[in-house]
């Protein structure tokens, strides 16, 4: 099946610095989701992403959608402490009944 | 997030009784997921429902296990004869249409269970 890898599996920064995450896979996607989920909560959706090369920013957060529709990343800019918690990326293949398929995620630590 | 809604948020229950787990989407949602999430680990699919297609069952752990989705709105999770390893989060996503109108997915906040 389908399979996405996220890693490192913890990330560790310091208040203000930039941090990319990159999320690949061996198969194509059509459609590339960011989520974080913080402590005690369900994840929520950041970017979504519907075509290749696609390029979409929120606030700090900037995600692409690779060329070879196989990877994404997610790029956080200045982080604040906030930005803690964990996230997955996700993918939804070709097809009208394609299961969307996540990343182990990635636990992001900011420190002061 | 986006209208998912599940209840109960908690749950409490003894070792050997049956739950029933709630996820109510928005309506025109035509996919619905449920994970399975565990204390600082990942989302463990159990299962997928997309429009009238038979349901993708493959995540499910156990024959104790089992979900249903009526009406292509709410679905139901239930877990019978629960076991203390079945203690965790219930997350529920749904979203989606069609491929043109983009497949976001949204989740709700989850059902904590715990089996005593």
């Amino acid at each position: 099946g389908q399979q996405l890898n996220q890693s490192p599996q913890s990330m560790f920064i310091q208040e203000g610095e930039d941090v990319s995450m990159n999320c690949t896979s061996s198969s194509i996607f059509n459609t590339w989701l960011w989520y974080k989920q913080d402590p005690g909560e369900g994840p929520v959706l950041l970017i979504a992403l519907y075509k290749a090369g696609e390029l979409t920013s929120n606030g700090r957060l900037t995600a692409q959608f690779g060329i070879t529709r196989k990877d994404s990343f997610l790029n956080i800019s200045a982080s604040i402490p906030s930005d803690v918690g964990i996230y997955f990326c996700a993918g939804l293949g070709p097809g009208a009944n394609s299961k969307l398929t996540f990343g182990k995620g990635i636990t992001l630590s900011v420190r002061p | 997030g986006a209208g998912v809604s599940q209840s109960p948020s908690n749950k409490v229950t003894e070792k050997g009784k049956d739950v029933e787990l709630r996820c109510d989407p928005i309506s025109g949602h035509t996919a619905l997921y449920w994970y399975r999430q565990s204390l600082g680990q990942g989302l463990e699919f159990l299962i997928y429902f997309q429009g009238n297609s038979a349901p993708d069952k493959s995540g499910l752990p156990s024959d104790r296990f089992s979900a249903e989705r009526t009406g292509g709105s709410v679905s139901t999770l239930t877990i019978q004869r629960t076991q203390q390893e079945d203690s965790a989060v219930y997350l529920c996503a749904a979203g989606g249409g069609s491929p043109a109108g983009g497949n976001t997915i949204y989740f709700g906040e989850g059902s904590w269970l715990t089996v005593v």
